[in-house]
């Protein structure tokens, strides 16, 4: 199982917000950034927020993310049917010799 | 524009070895952190292997001893040489940036499916 814990899945109608959440430890999360990717089906991840909360350039601001001691979150708000895909959170983790560690991956569905 | 395009995946026998490629464009290889990332089929992403700019290399505890990350600075091309080849090594690779915690894995490519089965 994965160092970082995300819901299996998650879902919401066009137009709602909804939050995908990371859940993790001391050792991960409550010692450094978090970063989120976006898995779109059949395609490479790609960056969606970085330390903790910062959007790459081209992101939308529908896109937020937070953290708060060991858990992160990242929020999408106006959800479109093209924000169906997997969203992993990322980090490091002090006790292993991973470089990056993910989460499993939560599947959002725009129903 | 950055660009990042691996090769090199394909069907291997257990024990056998492959070498993958990922060529760059629009930055340089070796001035930069690069990552080797891969997700077995249905599963999540696991880290697998960084070359820092200066030099240094790391590896995954799952792959240590069997993979070695390597870079050609005329080419700007990274690699990722694979040895003893397992069937839990089957997934897609994939390169990318690494800026670590200034930005993350800002860049990836679109990923090379390595398959080890008899």
């Amino acid at each position: 199982q994965s160092v970082l814990t995300q819901p299996p899945s998650a879902s919401g109608t066009p137009g709602q917000r909804v939050t995908i959440s990371c859940s993790g430890s001391s050792s991960n999360i409550g010692s450094t950034y978090v970063y989120w990717y976006r898995q779109l089906p059949g395609t490479a991840p790609k960056l969606l927020i970085y330390r903790n909360n910062q959007r790459p350039s081209g992101v939308p601001d529908r896109f937020s993310g937070s953290k708060s001691g060991t858990s992160a979150s990242l929020a999408i708000s106006g959800l479109r049917s093209e924000d169906e895909a997997d969203y992993y959170c990322a980090t490091w983790d002090d006790s292993l010799s991973a470089n990056w560690v993910f989460g499993g991956g939560t599947k959002l569905t725009v129903l | 524009e950055v660009q990042l395009v691996e090769s090199g995946g394909g069907l291997i026998q257990p024990g056998g070895s492959l070498r993958l490629s990922c060529a760059a464009s629009g930055f340089t290889v070796s001035s930069n952190y690069m990552s080797w990332v891969r997700q077995a089929p249905g599963k999540g992403l696991e880290w697998v292997s960084i070359i820092y700019s200066g030099g240094s290399t790391y590896y995954a505890d799952s792959v240590k001893g069997r993979f070695t990350i390597s870079r050609d600075k005329s080419k700007n091309t990274l690699y990722l040489q694979m040895n003893s080849l397992r069937a839990e090594d089957t997934a897609i690779y994939y390169c990318a940036r690494d800026l670590q915690e200034v930005a993350g894995l800002d860049y990836w490519g679109q990923g090379t499916l390595v398959t080890v089965s008899s």
